[in-house]
């Protein structure tokens, strides 16, 4: 079965500061893999995904991340936060052999200090 | 306009009621799905339907019974309410099946029921 594992419950980061969320994934053939962020109060929004190819993805808000099929991987970076990225941020993994289906992984809420 | 919307945004109720939220899409999608998010923000599919035909059910009691009148409506009804279904419920929606072409779901802001 899919599952994904986010480590890290919690990050604190100032405000300028480098961040990097993990993302462990376990999926028996090629994933999709999802970042997608939830602001308080409102639903789950896209920031980026990897299908294939490039292994560096590019999303919105000036968010990367990096699929690392050895390592079963697909940590979200951002080299400079704002105040605006506080958030919980969900890793997701899914593909056809899954029916389609995601999974979530439990999250990682992230606190940004002025 | 909002995409993705849900009604009620909040809902108290008591042990053994029967409730319903109500989800609308005007993304114009084929695909729309029911989540369930815990108090421990754990996010799980429960059920999807692709115009109108289930096509995920997880194992959910059931007691959840989807509704999809047409492609851009999916409603969820709970029969006799336990503590346990306390959570937040999002809808959302997809074009086709989703993962597999655009990879994007467009998530409503979720309904919290909270059950005493």
């Amino acid at each position: 079965a899919q599952s994904v594992t986010q480590p890290d419950i919690h990050i604190t980061v100032s405000e300028g500061a480098s961040l990097e969320l993990r993302c462990n994934y376990s999926y028996g053939a090629t994933p999709y893999l999802f970042w997608y962020v939830q602001s308080p109060g409102q639903g789950l929004q896209l920031l980026l995904k990897y299908f294939s190819g490039d292994t560096l993805v590019q999303g919105i808000k000036g968010f990367e991340a990096e699929f690392k099929r050895s390592q079963s991987s697909f940590n979200l970076r951002k080299p400079s936060v704002h105040w605006s990225d506080a958030a919980e941020y969900f890793c997701a993994v899914g593909g056809r052999a899954a029916g389609n289906k995601l999974t979530f992984g439990g999250g990682t809420r992230v606190l940004v200090k002025p | 306009d909002t995409a993705v919307s849900q009604t009620p945004k909040y809902l108290v109720t008591q042990m053994g009621n029967d409730k319903s939220i109500k989800c609308e899409q005007n993304l114009g999608h084929d695909t729309m799905y029911w989540y369930k998010q815990d108090s421990k923000k754990f996010l799980k599919i429960m059920f999807s339907y692709n115009n109108k035909e289930l096509i995920i059910n997880e194992t959910v009691p059931n007691r959840f019974s989807p509704k999809s009148p047409d492609k851009a409506h999916l409603n969820l009804h709970i029969n006799s309410l336990e503590l346990g279904d306390s959570a937040v419920y999002f809808c959302a929606s997809s074009q086709d099946l989703g993962i597999t072409s655009t990879g994007e779901l467009f998530f409503g802001e979720g309904s919290r029921l909270t059950v005493l």
